[in-house]
């Protein structure tokens, strides 16, 4: 079965650094890309960017490119988001998503991780 | 910047038949944004009901369809469950391994 399974509900204050995490299992990990998307409380779903954990290629929404980092270690089969220094405007739920072959759309989802930041 | 835009809210009876869009705020969609469908449920990570226009993803009813309609796409639900009330969203594949959500459709089943 192929799964991702992210890692748990984070709590910050503002300015702190934050990595969370995303585990593929159940598929060639390093011949699919992978993405994040965001929802903050209330709102709808933001394509955030995508990692080719095979070559760690990247690629960002123009919203979000500086924002974030988005990293992989194929040796463990998994990948991160990470934030330098975290913003109350962070505060949002943080969902992988394994692509279908190709890069243009999702197939599976990871149960996502909430990360909350206070001021 | 390109806005993909959904409708905000949609109501369908139980067994009735509902058709979602995804437009741009400029242009046509057509099947080279590979346009693609998911549904949330509160609480809950999305679920993934089609990609490139008309494919279901596994295990998805066959209720659920996908389409070019003049220039927007569309998702239909026939045969429209309790469970199927939900927010949908659309994604447009833009090129250059960028994609975009639309704004989501709320749907109620009453």
């Amino acid at each position: 079965e192929v799964q991702l399974v992210q890692s748990g509900a984070e709590v910050k204050k503002s300015g702190e650094s934050l990595q969370i995490s995303c585990k593929g299992s159940g598929y060639s990990f390093t011949n699919y890309w992978i993405g994040w998307v965001r929802q903050m409380p209330g709102r709808g779903l933001e394509w955030m960017g995508i990692i080719y954990p095979g070559d760690s290629h990247t690629i960002y929404s123009p919203s979000f490119q500086g924002q974030v980092t988005i990293s992989a270690d194929r040796s463990i089969s998994t990948t991160y988001l990470q934030w330098s220094s975290l913003r109350a405007s962070d505060t949002a739920i943080y969902y992988c998503a394994k692509h279908v072959a190709g890069r243009a759309a999702m197939d599976v989802w990871g149960q996502g991780t909430t990360v909350t930041v206070s001021s | 910047q390109t806005v993909v835009t959904q409708e905000p809210s949609f109501s369908v009876s139980p067994g009735g038949t509902v058709t979602l869009t995804c437009g741009l705020s400029s242009g046509s969609v057509s099947t080279t944004y590979y346009p693609s469908w998911y549904q949330q449920t509160p609480g809950q990570a999305p679920r993934t009901l089609i990609y490139s226009t008309n494919t279901r993803s596994s295990g998805v009813p066959d209720r659920f369809s996908g389409s070019i309609l003049g220039n927007k796409a569309a998702l239909t639900i026939t045969g429209a469950q309790a469970d199927d009330e939900s927010d949908y969203y659309c994604v447009l594949y833009m090129g250059s391994g960028i994609s975009v959500f639309g704004t989501g459709t709320k749907v109620t089943v009453l």
